[in-house]
Order: C-alpha cells, then structure tokens, then sequence
C-alpha cells in the first residue's frame, strides 16, 4: 500500500529565510507527485507536480521540488519565504496516470517577521 | 471560466440529521472525486465517479454515505443521520479525463455536526 509521511508537522521560519518542507512516499510501483497550498478556510491549490522528466520541478509562487527516486523523497524548497507563504502545504502521490491522490497529514508553515 | 464549485461553504446539522453537500465540476470535467479533511489530517479520497457511474467507492464508509453524478446537474454527497464524528471539511476535484494533468479542488464545504 501507498503512504505519504510529511516529516515535520510544524515548520516556523522567518522572512526571507530559505524552507524546506519534506516528504517521504512508500510504493513498490512509479508514482506521480504533487504539492498542496491550503490557505486558511479555503481549498487546495496546486504548488508543483513531477509526472517524468527532470527531478527538479519548478512551481508558482517560487516554490521548487526534487525528486529523489532512490530515497523516495519529494522535498519542497524556496530560497526566501515571504509572510504570505504562512499556509498548509500538503504532499501527495498518485498511483499512475488515473485514481485518487494519497495525501500526507500536512504541515503547517509559519513565517514570521 | 468557473473553477469547481461546492455548496454551500458552511452546514450545520444536528445528530440524526441528513447532510447533502453538491459539487458543480469545471465546465468540460467529467471526473469527480470527493475527499474529506479532519481536524489535523490530510485529506483521505471518498469516492470517484464519472457521469452515472460509480467508478470507486472504496473509501466511502459502508453505512450512511452515498454519493452520484447525474447526467445532469452537480455531483451530491449524502451523508444521513451525521453524527459528531462526520464534522470535517469535504473538499471535491474534478478532472476532464481522470488523469493527473487537470485535477482542480473546490473550495470545500465545512460540515459541523452539533
């Protein structure tokens, strides 16, 4: 079975520090990954997604991600995070090309001045 | 060019009441998945359908939750007599054809159970 373990459930950082908020997957087969922004009270919107290709994935908002096969990680990084990124971020992978996304419990990113 | 629509945003029922919560996917989406969010949790997958079908169900409670897509009008969740339990947010996403590359997330409907 498919899991996704976001390490660290809290992250505070200052403005303009550097963050990375990390992930971990199990699964025996290839799988798709994706980031997740959600605001206060609102839904989630899409950060990045690393279907094939480059291991490195560039996403909105100056948000990136490495794929790392062999450690069966998927690490969200910015240089210098913003008071405007303090946010649920979530990691997700999704089995092949169709079917529901597998979510991690989410960590909460916390900037402050 | 409207993204996925849910209502209402906000619902109370009381315990024993019936819960419908209705989802309007992208205009061309035909996918439609439902997920639910706990306090503190990710989001775990409900249920996914196309129109008229139910194509997995396999994360649905087996007693009191249904769900479908008609041919026409919104996808509706139903959840009867809720319980404490059943309060969380319920977020859907719809897709154009089931794959990875156009999965968009409403804005989620908050279900309290009083």
């Amino acid at each position: 079975a498919q899991s996704v373990t976001q390490l660290d459930s809290q992250v505070p950082v200052f403005e303009e520090a550097p963050v990375e908020l990390r992930c971990n997957y199990s699964s025996s087969v290839s799988v798709y990954l994706f980031w997740y922004v959600q605001y206060p009270n609102q839904g989630l919107q899409l950060l990045l997604k690393y279907l094939s290709g480059s291991t490195l994935v560039k996403g909105i908002n100056g948000f990136e991600a490495e794929f790392n096969k062999s450690q069966t990680s998927f690490h969200l990084r910015k240089p210098s995070v913003h008071i405007s990124d303090t946010a649920e971020y979530f990691c997700a992978v999704m089995r092949g090309s169709q079917g529901n996304l597998i979510f991690g419990k989410g960590t909460k990113l916390s900037v402050k001045p | 060019n409207a993204g996925v629509m849910q209502n209402p945003r906000h619902l109370v029922r009381r315990r024993g009441q019936e819960a419908r919560l209705r989802c309007s996917p992208m205009k061309g989406h035909s996918h439609v998945y439902w997920y639910r969010q706990l306090p503190e949790e990710g989001l775990k997958f409900m249920v996914y359908l196309q129109k008229e079908n139910i194509i997995d169900e396999s994360g649905m409670p087996k007693e009191r939750f249904s769900a479908e897509f008609p041919k026409e009008g919104p996808s509706i969740l139903r959840i009867q007599q809720v319980v404490r339990g059943d309060s969380a947010a319920y977020f859907c996403a719809s897709s154009p054809d089931g794959t990875n590359y156009g999965y968009t997330f409403g804005s989620g409907t908050r279900l309290t159970v009083v």
